[in-house]
């Protein structure tokens, strides 16, 4: 099956600074991917849909200047969390999917834990 | 709008016996329905899912899922569980217009030895 990375799987920074995650699809293309954000026990939500080559779609009460999104190429996509703070803890899942809404499934990544300090 | 109910937080089951997980959905068009399960600290790993035709459906590590359009169910079976399918396990759908899913809010299935 289609197969998703992440990177990093496990990140820690302090407070202010910056962190970028990669989703990368493996073996297949997608214009189009998806950035969840996931608490302790709970389930995912929707933050954004990212689009290869245009603007991502933020759903509500998601801080577009916060939780930036850029879909670069067919294969990558990366969200950084600009000035970070320990409430944006949390872990974060990619997904995609392949193309054209006749297709079915999400492919998810393996997720990203980032600690705030 | 679509949304999706899984009404029991927790299932817990002996090892050998049958494990049922269930959910019901909400969706504006013809529903494409799926079942995730996720290990800690893991990103989600799909089962199974029904878009169209025969509504019971066989996925993966012997789970299946049977549509029932009437009841807007989607629950997910297993004839005999096993310890290592204690986990957390999600349904999720999305419509026939949206590439959107959304998801419930999870059940902690438990199987004991």
């Amino acid at each position: 099956g289609a197969v998703v990375s992440q990177h990093p799987s496990r990140v820690i920074c302090k407070s202010g600074t910056s962190v970028k995650i990669e989703c990368r699809s493996l073996d297949f293309q997608a214009t189009t991917m998806f950035w969840y954000r996931q608490f302790p026990k709970q389930s995912l939500m929707l933050m954004a849909t990212s689009n290869e080559g245009s603007k991502a779609t933020y759903e509500q009460g998601v801080e577009k200047d916060k939780f930036l999104i850029n879909h670069a190429s067919l294969t990558l996509s990366t969200l950084t969390v600009t000035s970070a703070h320990p409430e944006d803890s949390s872990f974060y899942i990619c997904s995609a999917g392949p193309t054209g809404l006749s297709s079915y499934e999400q492919y998810f990544g393996p997720g990203t834990r980032l600690t705030v300090t | 709008a679509q949304s999706v109910a899984q009404p029991e937080d927790q299932v817990n089951v002996a090892e050998g016996n049958p494990l049922t997980v269930k959910c019901t959905y909400s969706v504006s068009g013809n529903p494409y329905l799926f079942w995730y399960v996720q290990y800690p600290n893991r990103g989600l790993q799909f089962l199974l899912k029904y878009i169209t035709g025969d509504n019971l459906v066989k996925g993966s590590y012997g789970f299946e899922a049977e549509f029932n359009k009437s009841q807007t169910s989607f629950h997910l079976k297993k004839p005999s569980a096993l310890v290592s399918d204690s986990a957390l396990y999600f349904c999720a759908v999305r419509d026939d217009t949206d590439y959107k899913l959304s998801f419930g809010a999870g059940t902690t299935v438990t199987v004991r030895a």
